[in-house]
């Protein structure tokens, strides 16, 4: 199992530009979730997904979009990229009994 | 607003010594309050969790103490490591509302 996938693992954008942030699981989970990490912040939800066809908002939604076509894939969207966006990127799933959750290893992102 | 509270920021314990992280939240509705680990330049890993009807759980040498009526909650090392050195979030979580919530953080250095 390659559990949580993510890519690429470092990006660099101009302010304006879009990009999507790839993440994959092979564990079946039904939960998905993207989260941002900046210092002294912690982890902050962005989105999450229960399922295929269904997500909702997290803490910090705003200028990210979300689509879960798969069980397995939940790529994030950056619609037009601002120097506020630069954080580093983390996708988990877990499953909804549990709840426990597995990190991929991460997006750092730079918007110039 | 911070739904989840943790203290300290940084941390620097002798090996062999006891880390204590501490977390406070608000909400009486979280049903799951789980401790992460994160090295640098990696994705948190779960360490260990407990629910809100558990006062105490241990395994190995990680022990979450949980008190209900303080809505607060902790993460003790025993027995202290260098290995040990990371960053540790604690988080909560409502199952009806599938969103966690995560500390701010604790940076941990064992010193040998």
């Amino acid at each position: 199992n390659a559990g949580v996938t993510q890519t690429p693992k470092f990006q660099v954008l101009k302010t304006g530009q879009s990009m999507t942030l790839q993440c994959a699981q092979d564990m079946n989970h039904e939960y998905m979730s993207w989260y941002r990490q900046d210092p002294g912040m912690g982890l902050r939800l962005i989105h999450y997904s229960v399922g295929a066809g269904i997500t909702d908002q997290g803490e910090v939604p705003n200028g990210y979009n979300v689509s879960r076509s798969t069980t397995e894939d939940f790529p994030l969207r950056l619609l037009s990229a601002a120097p506020s966006q630069t954080s580093v990127y983390f996708c988990a799933s877990s499953n909804l009994i549990s709840y426990e959750q597995y990190f991929g290893p991460g997006t750092r992102l730079t918007v110039t | 607003q911070q739904q989840v509270k943790q203290s300290p920021q940084s941390l620097i314990v002798q090996k062999g010594g006891i880390s204590i992280i501490n977390c406070a939240y608000e909400n009486t509705a979280f049903d799951y309050f789980p401790w992460y680990q994160q090295f640098p330049g990696k994705g948190p890993a779960l360490l260990i969790a407990i629910r809100p009807d558990v006062s105490e759980k241990k395994e190995g040498r990680f022990t979450i103490s949980f008190n209900k009526s303080a809505k607060q909650f902790s993460l003790h090392i025993m027995d202290s490591q260098p290995g040990d050195s990371a960053t540790y979030f604690c988080a909560a979580i409502t199952f009806t509302g599938n969103q966690f919530y995560f500390g701010t953080g604790t940076s941990l250095t064992v010193i040998p």
